[in-house]
């Protein structure tokens, strides 16, 4: 149990275009999502939390215009970043907490990751 | 969330147990322990968490000292597939309450 799905798993864009990066609880049914950038050599930071049906919350420093966050069923959400360009180029993972009192509530699953590298 | 201090790498002999350290002084009461891996250009995995006593699972065991200020993952037998960074994370349990990584700590399993 517990598997969280990403898509795609790798995208190669050009700069200035919209990139769409889908993220999937399979399994169970996921309150709240994370997003998540790696740069080489580093470690996770955290983007945004996204509750069901509510705006995201992003972290301080990051651009919520920039990184649009849809969270819109218990099993889906979507992180499009807009307008890329080759600074967005990283690894994009995101993470998935089941609803409250679920057997899945108490920690966070994280998808396999989409790496994305704009041109 | 307490902030947590972990060694930057380690190295492990193929088949004997691994212990990493992970220190959070300043954790509160109701902050649990979280352990997570990620092994190279994957997404985290999920070891073991805890609050205050030991817990094990099919992966590993969490040892946490009684005053909570500091705990040891134990891989009790390590393989090559276990080279990872493993992460050590303190934070209130809540689905909506964030995970912030640290630096983590590189293991290296050496055959």
């Amino acid at each position: 149990g517990a598997v969280v799905s990403q898509h795609p798993s790798r995208v190669i864009c050009k700069s200035g275009t919209s990139v769409k990066i889908e993220c999937r609880s399979l399994d169970f049914q996921a309150t709240t999502m994370f997003w998540y950038r790696q740069f080489p050599k580093q470690s996770l930071m955290l983007m945004a939390t996204s509750n069901e049906g509510s705006k995201a919350t992003y972290e301080q420093g990051v651009e919520k215009d920039k990184f649009l966050i849809n969270h819109a069923s218990l099993t889906l959400s979507t992180l499009t970043v807009t307008s890329a360009h080759p600074e967005d180029s990283s690894f994009y993972i995101c993470s998935a907490s089941g609803t409250s009192g679920g057997s899945y509530q108490e920690t966070q699953y994280f998808g396999p990751g989409t790496r994305l590298l704009v041109l | 969330d307490a902030k947590t201090t972990q060694p930057p790498s380690m190295d492990c002999a193929e088949g004997r147990a691994a212990n990493l350290p992970c220190n959070h002084s300043t954790i509160s009461g109701n902050e649990y322990v979280y352990w997570y891996r990620q092994i190279h250009s994957q997404g985290p995995q999920y070891i073991i968490h805890g609050l205050k006593n030991n817990e094990t699972n099919e992966m590993a065991s969490l040892i946490i000292t009684e005053d909570r200020k500091s705990s040891t993952l134990i891989l009790p037998h390590a393989t090559l597939r276990d080279t990872a960074v493993y992460y050590c994370i303190v934070r209130v349990l809540n689905t909506g309450n964030q995970f912030y990584f640290g630096t983590g700590t590189s293991l290296t399993v050496i055959p």
